[in-house]
């Protein structure tokens, strides 16, 4: 296990509806990054926190946002769900030490959009 | 973020060593290379990762080009606990990590 917890495991939303999906970083790790991976597909980047602050954004929609708190821990938000929105939704808490550290992902959220 | 082509997927059979390509002609000189893997119903583990010489630890050993253009994921020995997606990711070190549709490893009992 690498610490990296989410929650919920699964859930089921309606479309239209909004979602909020948690992350609680590893100890001592001040980045958290989250990634959607569709079935079949890649995890694909969708923005990156750095000490409470968004730290870059793929290619995603403003309906996606997010927040991280002093404790490092983050939430993924999403607006206006759409059925295209359901995937697999990864976050990775990353050490501060640059370059030759790893990355540790969570076992992801499971979301339906119905 | 330079990109990486894999094959999609590959077969191993159990105890034998196996060997996952990757080639990201487009490196460029400040790109790590990284390995990760993604177990059924898990998010990606890391596996190890290089920038030019090869590397060595308890899961597996990278092998880099010299010209950097290619490199590869040696496992020494594949179980069945092996089976999973392997990908390969350039990065500058930011994990703002773009993956693609990696390797899918079958290993046969």
């Amino acid at each position: 296990e690498t610490g990296v917890t989410q929650s919920p495991t699964h859930l089921i939303k309606t479309r239209g509806q909004q979602v909020t999906l948690r992350c609680s970083s590893q100890s001592g790790h001040n980045t958290v990054s989250w990634y959607q991976q569709a079935l079949g597909q890649g995890p694909q980047f969708i923005f990156q926190y750095y000490r409470e602050e968004e730290n870059g954004r793929g290619n995603f929609p403003p309906r996606f946002s997010g927040l991280q708190f002093p404790n490092y821990s983050s939430e993924l938000n999403v607006n206006a769900l759409e059925l295209d929105d359901s995937a697999l939704y990864l976050c990775a808490s990353s050490y501060p030490g640059g370059v030759d550290t790893e990355a540790f992902f969570g076992q992801g959220t499971r979301l339906t959009v119905v | 973020d330079a990109k990486t082509t894999q094959p999609n997927s590959m077969e191993s059979n159990e105890e034998e060593p196996v060997h996952l390509p990757c080639n990201h002609s487009t490196i460029s000189g400040t790109d790590y290379i990284h390995w990760y893997r993604q177990l059924p119903s898990q998010g990606p583990e890391y596996v190890i990762h290089g920038l030019t010489s090869n590397v060595n630890n308890r899961m597996a050993s990278l092998a880099i080009a010299e010209d950097r253009k290619s490199s590869t994921l040696i496992l020494h020995r594949a179980t069945l606990r092996d089976a999973a997606v392997y990908y390969c990711i350039l990065t500058k070190g930011t994990y703002k990590y773009i993956f693609g549709t990696g390797t899918r490893l079958k290993v046969l009992a």
